[in-house]
């Protein structure tokens, strides 16, 4: 899972603002998956891509965005609709045929 | 909906005796079941997976075993060590291709 970047690290949102997450992976994936984590709670699914060009929506998709240009990467925006975004952001990948996830480090996401 | 639960939410063990965390799943088309180990600030990392056509599987300290027909499965690990402490995620695929995961367990080993 050293494959798998994540930045930035932490990152500070103004109201009203969008912001961009980045996910970069050079495994060769196909499939890449945004999760959101929650003290005391499981990795919610926000987005999944199985192939470039093409995502579906998770469990808790309002207020998010996706784009999936490469197969490399899978950024993730917060938009302004997303009204609790505080939160650790979990990206993760995995090749074509296997259920296994690896993950990147993770971005904590902290409102001002 | 396609659901995870896990029990217990914490688990606090002396140094040497064993942990155990019991998972149970929704969906019974769920054929992996994953398990992720996740240290304070640090990212989830694999510990052991099964499929659903094997009963247990075990690597050194870590087991886990699989009962598809109540739809629970189980992480034991043994000679619990300090580095041991953590939460613990289970996991099970969903409909999608996607995992569903349980709320996590925070071990505590006590020296």
């Amino acid at each position: 899972d050293g494959g798998i970047t994540q930045s930035p690290k932490y990152l500070f949102r103004k109201e009203g603002q969008n912001v961009t997450l980045s996910c970069e992976q050079n495994l060769n994936h196909d499939a890449m998956y945004w999760y959101r984590q929650d003290p005391g709670q499981g990795l919610r699914l926000i987005y999944y891509s199985q192939i470039v060009n093409d995502f579906q929506k998770g469990d808790i998709a309002e207020g998010y965005s996706v784009s999936r240009e490469k197969k490399e990467s899978f950024p993730l925006t917060v938009t302004s609709a997303q009204k609790n975004p505080t939160a650790f952001y979990l990206c993760a990948s995995s090749k074509r045929g296997s259920e296994t996830q690896y993950f990147g480090p993770g971005t904590r996401l902290l409102v001002l | 909906g396609e659901n995870v639960e896990q029990h217990p939410s914490t688990l606090s063990v002396q140094e040497g005796d064993s942990a155990v965390i019991k998972c149970t799943y929704s969906d019974s088309a769920s054929n992996y079941f994953p398990w992720y180990k996740q240290e304070l600030g640090k990212r989830p990392q694999l510990i052991i997976d099964i499929r659903s056509n094997v009963g247990e599987k075990k690597d050194q300290r870590i087991a886990v075993t699989l009962n598809k027909t109540a739809k629970h499965f189980s992480l034991h690990i043994t000679e619990t060590q300090p580095e041991d402490s953590a939460v613990y995620f289970c996991a099970a695929q969903g409909s999608q291709g996607n995992l569903i995961f349980g709320k996590g367990t925070k071990l505590s080993v006590k020296p």
